[in-house]
């Protein structure tokens, strides 16, 4: 079966750094998606991943290995207003998007 | 500006009283989606369309429905709601679904059945 794991919930400090990992095991592999999802509101889009290394864009960066089948999701200098959930999605070898369930991400003051 | 609009933002219907959820885009893309969201789930993709060619994923139950009477609109139907069916509906819309280009969301439907 297809399977994205991403931790269920993080806490971090407003102005710190924190990663969101995500491991993937799909049939096939046509890249990654980050998704920013705040409560009750639809998912806007972050990042897309296809060939491996960092893609950096601003404070939000993402990473790929393929050969692990991983990526994170790195935000640095963090804001009130990045408490949301996070939600990585792979593309498969059909283009059929599989999600997974999201992190929910809480930042501290 | 372009974007995916979805109506109403909030919808409360009665166990069994079919309802209608809509969606348009002004992105003029190819496919649309339609995604059911359960409060911390992954969305679970119902069905999409490329233009229209329709195609539904092999766990959707009958209970819903979809139309897409032209390129910017696109219709679920759930014919006899049950309290299971609650849920966040999101419309997205991409370019393509041959390639990897990427799924613009909509605001959301929030169903509430009573």
């Amino acid at each position: 079966g297809q399977n994205i794991d991403q931790p269920t919930e993080m806490t971090a400090t407003e102005g710190a750094i924190v990663q969101i990992n995500c491991t993937y095991q799909t049939s096939g592999f046509n890249g990654l998606f980050w998704y920013q999802q705040h409560a009750g509101e639809a998912p806007t889009f972050l990042s897309y991943n296809v060939l491996d290394g960092l893609e950096e864009k601003g404070r939000f960066s993402s990473f790929l290995s393929r050969s692990k089948g991983y990526s994170y999701l790195l935000l640095k200098e963090l804001q009130m207003k990045d408490s949301a959930s996070y939600l990585c999605a792979v593309l498969d070898s059909n283009y059929q998007l599989i999600w997974g369930a999201g992190t929910k991400l809480i930042i501290k003051p | 500006d372009a974007m995916v609009i979805q109506n109403p933002r909030y919808q409360v219907t009665q166990f069994g009283k079919p309802v209608t959820l809509s969606c348009s885009q002004t992105l003029n893309h190819n496919v649309m989606y339609w995604y059911q969201q359960k409060s911390s789930q992954a969305p679970k993709l119902l069905f999409h369309y490329y233009d229209k060619d329709f195609n539904n994923e092999a766990d959707t139950p009958d209970n819903f429905q979809s139309r897409r009477p032209n390129t910017s609109f696109c219709f679920l139907d759930i014919r006899s709601p049950g309290l299971g069916d609650a849920a966040m509906y999101l419309c997205a819309t991409s370019r393509d679904s041959g390639g990897a280009d990427t799924q613009y969301f909509g605001p959301g439907t929030r169903l509430t059945v009573l």
